[in-house]
């Protein structure tokens, strides 16, 4: 069946630091790739998605390329921010036979920042 | 309303009584999901709603829980008996596309004492 992988956290950064979330994911048809976040007290939002191989998504400075030869999805900043302290999720969504296209999902990613 | 709304947002309950969580979905989206997220287990998918066609029931963990959709809008998920192991974030999601980007709820937090 669908899985995903993401590297276990907790990270720990300071500001300005790379970052790199690692993601990959078993799946027998041609899946979308999310990432969610979710920031402390908040419910989850959206960062990301690509839809089919090659495609990169970005937004607020992160990016991630989906890699169809590698299965993987990782995510990357090249200058994390405080403010960018949160758990990242990453996700996939493949459509079954009776249409339903629930995400499969990561354990999640615990990303501090220090100033 | 403008996004996905939860209510309640937190409900303590004891073992063994019924609850009802509220999910009001994004006007106009079709496609409406129920996940739970439990400490150090992740997200799990519990149901799906699509339109008038019959729900995907697949991910619901036992026959104590059950969800509807009324009017293809609001949605009521049911925890029967509760017990401990319930206890969990319920988050409701919506999709009005095709590439399945779905909008969360701000959850509601179960405790079952």
């Amino acid at each position: 069946g669908n899985s995903v992988t993401q590297m276990e956290g907790p990270v720990t950064l300071s500001e300005e630091a790379f970052l790199t979330i690692n993601c990959t994911y078993t799946a027998t048809g041609y899946p979308s790739l999310f990432w969610y976040v979710q920031y402390p007290g908040e419910g989850l939002q959206l960062l990301l998605k690509a839809t089919k191989a090659d495609d990169k998504g970005s937004n607020k400075g992160f990016e991630a390329t989906y890699r169809k030869e590698t299965t993987s999805f990782h995510l990357e900043k090249g200058s994390v921010q405080v403010s960018d302290s949160a758990v990242y999720f990453c996700a996939l969504s493949d459509k079954d036979a009776g249409n339903n296209r629930k995400l499969i999902w990561g354990l999640g990613t615990s990303l501090a920042v220090n100033p | 309303g403008a996004g996905v709304s939860q209510s309640p947002s937190n409900k303590v309950t004891e073992k063994g009584k019924d609850v009802e969580l509220r999910c009001d979905p994004i006007s106009g989206h079709t496609a409406l999901y129920w996940y739970r997220q439990s400490l150090g287990q992740g997200l799990e998918f519990l149901i799906y709603f699509q339109g008038n066609s019959a729900p995907d029931k697949s991910g619901l963990p036992s026959d104590r829980f059950s969800a509807e959709r009324t009017g293809g809008s609001v949605s009521t998920l049911t925890i029967q008996r509760t017990q401990q192991e319930d206890s969990a974030v319920y988050l409701c999601a919506s999709s009005g596309s095709s590439y399945n980007e779905q909008f969360f709820g701000p959850g509601t937090r179960l405790t079952v004492l």
